[in-house]
């Protein structure tokens, strides 16, 4: 069964930082990996999808890397805004059964100004 | 182009009634889904269908029902409303697929559900 980690749960950065967020993953048995915004009371808002022979996806000042082997993606943010300010989840894409995403439980990012 | 619809936002149900949650898409999507998202948890995959006329089971089906009679609806059903079932559940459509193999998903805005 795939389980989906995201460490840590909350993280506060003051604006302009970079930051790394992380998801690791149990089987590497996958098909591609999403990373999702989700404001409060919100859907969730599909940011970089990469497929499983990509080794990163790349959207203005979001970089997502893969690294299949060791059951990790990151999602670097550059110069961080306030509007960064969301929950992040990534979903891994595997075929146990039947074609599913597994989600993590997502990092709370604040930028404080 | 509205995305994905939900309907209603909130509800407030008591045990044993029934309800159904509306979803509704305008991109032409073959796939649609339920999630179901609780505190401390991943979403989980409820119901899905990869076309009219077609539903399969995810993860966390019991309790509730699907049926997809046109491209563009997607209600999910709960018959007998339990406390369980206290969540915000999430429809989602892509082109084709699940997601999983590919394709970005489209969500909702989600509907908050309270059972007493």
């Amino acid at each position: 069964k795939q389980e989906v980690t995201q460490i840590p749960a909350a993280l506060s950065v003051p604006e302009g930082e970079n930051l790394v967020l992380n998801c690791s993953f149990t089987d590497s048995a996958i098909y591609n990996l999403q990373w999702f915004r989700q404001d409060p009371g919100k859907g969730l808002t599909s940011l970089l999808l990469i497929q499983s022979s990509q080794r990163e996806q790349t959207s203005g000042r979001l970089n997502a890397s893969l690294d299949k082997s060791s059951g990790r993606s990151t999602l670097y943010i550059a110069a961080s805004q306030p509007g960064d300010s969301a929950t992040y989840l990534c979903a891994v894409g595997s075929n146990f059964g039947n074609e599913k995403l597994t989600f993590g439980t997502g990092t709370r990012l604040t930028i404080i100004p | 182009n509205a995305g994905v619809t939900q309907t209603p936002k909130f509800q407030v149900l008591k045990t044993g009634q029934s309800m159904t949650l509306q979803c509704a898409q305008d991109m032409n999507h073959e796939y649609m889904s339920w999630y179901r998202q609780d505190p401390g948890m991943g979403l989980r995959l409820i119901h899905y269908s990869v076309g009219a006329g077609i539903t399969d089971q995810g993860e966390v089906p019991n309790g509730y029902n699907v049926s997809r009679s046109t491209t563009e609806d997607f209600p999910l059903r709960l018959l007998s409303a339990a406390p369980s079932q206290t969540s915000v559940y999430f429809c989602a459509s892509s082109p084709f697929g699940s997601g999983a193999i590919g394709e970005k998903l489209f969500f909702g805005s989600g509907t908050q559900l309270s059972v007493l």
